[in-house]
């Protein structure tokens, strides 16, 4: 059965930095492409970033772009979003997601997600 | 990038209506679209992917369809369990982009 877990959130002050994190079972982890979704309270869908089963072909929204990085660990199963300067905007549940094949897809697989909120 | 635009936004129907929310795109994606239902409180799911390939393990009433910037999502026949958000997604280029979500209430 596959899983994913997100952990990491919580709250941070404007222009602070979180990392999340995403740990994945029951699949082979090494062959299929990771994303990071969010979604702000009470709106729609954002695709935030991927990444490659490789890991050297990564992927970010403009709107996140030069603030955050993902990156992952074939040899944990893991997935992280390292995300700096952050804004009020960035305030959302991240979900964790995985890809249906190993390289441009859909998703197949989600987290739960975990909640980011930046504020003073 | 590429814009993707949901319509409509609400949707009002009762159980056992034919429904239909259409994506369209700001270029062509070719049939790279998924369509995910989300239920508050939840992760998506996948329910139809390539534009009208059925996710496993999903009603037949649910059917995409449509190719190059036109694509459609069909509920045949509305089940107390469908009335959720549903939001399209182009895996055709990065960055994805999601429609902005239809609603679909009871009416």
């Amino acid at each position: 059965e596959v899983q994913l877990l997100e952990s990491g959130g919580g709250l941070v002050q404007p222009g602070g930095s979180l990392r999340l994190s995403c740990a994945a079972s029951g699949f082979t982890f090494s062959t299929y492409g990771m994303n990071w979704v969010r979604q702000a309270p009470g709106k729609g869908l954002e695709w935030v970033s991927g990444i490659y089963g490789g890991g050297v072909s990564t992927y970010y929204a403009d709107s996140v772009k030069g603030r955050f990085t993902i990156s992952r660990d074939n040899s944990k199963n893991t997935v992280s979003l390292q995300m700096n300067s952050l804004r009020a905007e960035d305030t959302a549940v991240y979900f964790c997601a995985k890809d249906a094949y190993s390289s441009a897809s859909f998703v197949d697989y989600w987290g739960q997600g975990t909640l980011v909120t930046v504020s003073s | 990038d590429i814009q993707m635009t949901q319509s409509p936004s609400t949707l009002s129907a009762s159980v056992g209506d034919r429904v239909t929310i259409t994506c369209r795109a700001s270029q062509s994606i070719s049939n790279w679209l998924a369509w995910y239902q989300q239920k508050p409180g939840k992760a998506p799911k996948v329910l139809i992917y390539k534009a009208s390939s059925l996710e496993g393990g999903v009603p037949s009433r649910f059917s995409g369809s449509g190719s190059g910037t036109e694509f459609t999502l069909t509920i045949s026949s509305l089940q107390p369990d469908d009335f959720a958000t549903y939001y399209c997604q182009q895996y055709n280029s990065y960055p994805y982009t999601f429609g902005q979500g239809t609603k679909l209430e009871i009416k």
